[in-house]
């Protein structure tokens, strides 16, 4: 079972329309990161969350640490959001180099239709 | 416009084969990862570095050992290529102390590997 599970694995779109990407995590997590990977292959990280919610643009994420979710929400959707988007969860490790480990979902492919 | 460079887009090569994947970073850097990225299963950590000479073990180092001798360089090397190591290959960096935390990693474009 994977430690991090997105839903859905492929979304299509039209243009304008709102979208909701699903991640539930089994894991204790000391934060939780939203990325989007382009056709190029390049991934930039959109959000960090460790509580509540935040905004850029017209991405919104949140994340409820009780449930184990978070949900990353595309109000009018454009056909530049098209992207792979992957949520990954961030959870703290020991040792004498304090490197994080994370745990990856398998990403939602989304396509917005003009 | 800084950036990470992963040396080849696409790359096919015999099974048995020793390759050599390059990624050169211009950020100076300290820390810098290799990913394999495979369908259904997400990104997972392959190897990472810290400093010039060091190196760690990722969840999968199975097969592939990693070289730095330059602190913009990073290489990753599959002793004896087999198809299980067909896959999209990424490489990343971020500043010392940041852990590999997304929010300061700068990721390379990636490189396809196809091993027949």
């Amino acid at each position: 079972k994977n430690e991090v599970e997105q839903s859905p694995q492929n979304l299509t779109a039209q243009e304008g329309e709102f979208i909701t990407i699903n991640c539930s995590y089994s894991v204790g997590i000391s934060a939780l990161h939203w990325l989007q990977q382009h056709p190029g292959g390049g991934i930039v990280s959109l959000f960090m969350l460790s509580s509540g919610k935040k905004k850029h643009g017209r991405l919104i994420a949140t994340i409820n640490i009780q449930e184990k979710h978070s949900s990353l929400h595309i109000t009018a959707s454009h056909p530049r959001d098209s992207a792979v988007y992957i949520c990954a969860v961030r959870v703290r490790q020991g040792g004498a180099y304090n490197f994080n480990k994370f745990y990856f979902g398998s990403g939602t492919k989304l396509n917005v239709k003009p | 416009d800084v950036k990470v460079t992963q040396s080849s887009r696409y790359l096919v090569k015999r099974t048995g084969e020793k390759v050599f994947l390059e990624c050169v970073q211009d950020m100076d850097h300290e820390n810098m990862f290799w990913y394999r990225q495979d369908p259904g299963l997400g990104l997972r950590l392959i190897y990472f570095s810290y400093d010039v000479k060091m190196k760690e073990k990722g969840d999968i180092p199975e097969g592939y050992s990693v070289s730095r001798e330059k602190k913009e360089r990073f290489s990753l090397i599959l002793e004896s290529a087999s198809t299980n190591q067909t896959s999209m290959y990424l490489c990343a960096s971020s500043l010392p102390g940041q852990g590999g935390s997304f929010t300061f990693a700068t990721f390379g474009s990636g490189t396809r590997l196809t091993v027949v």
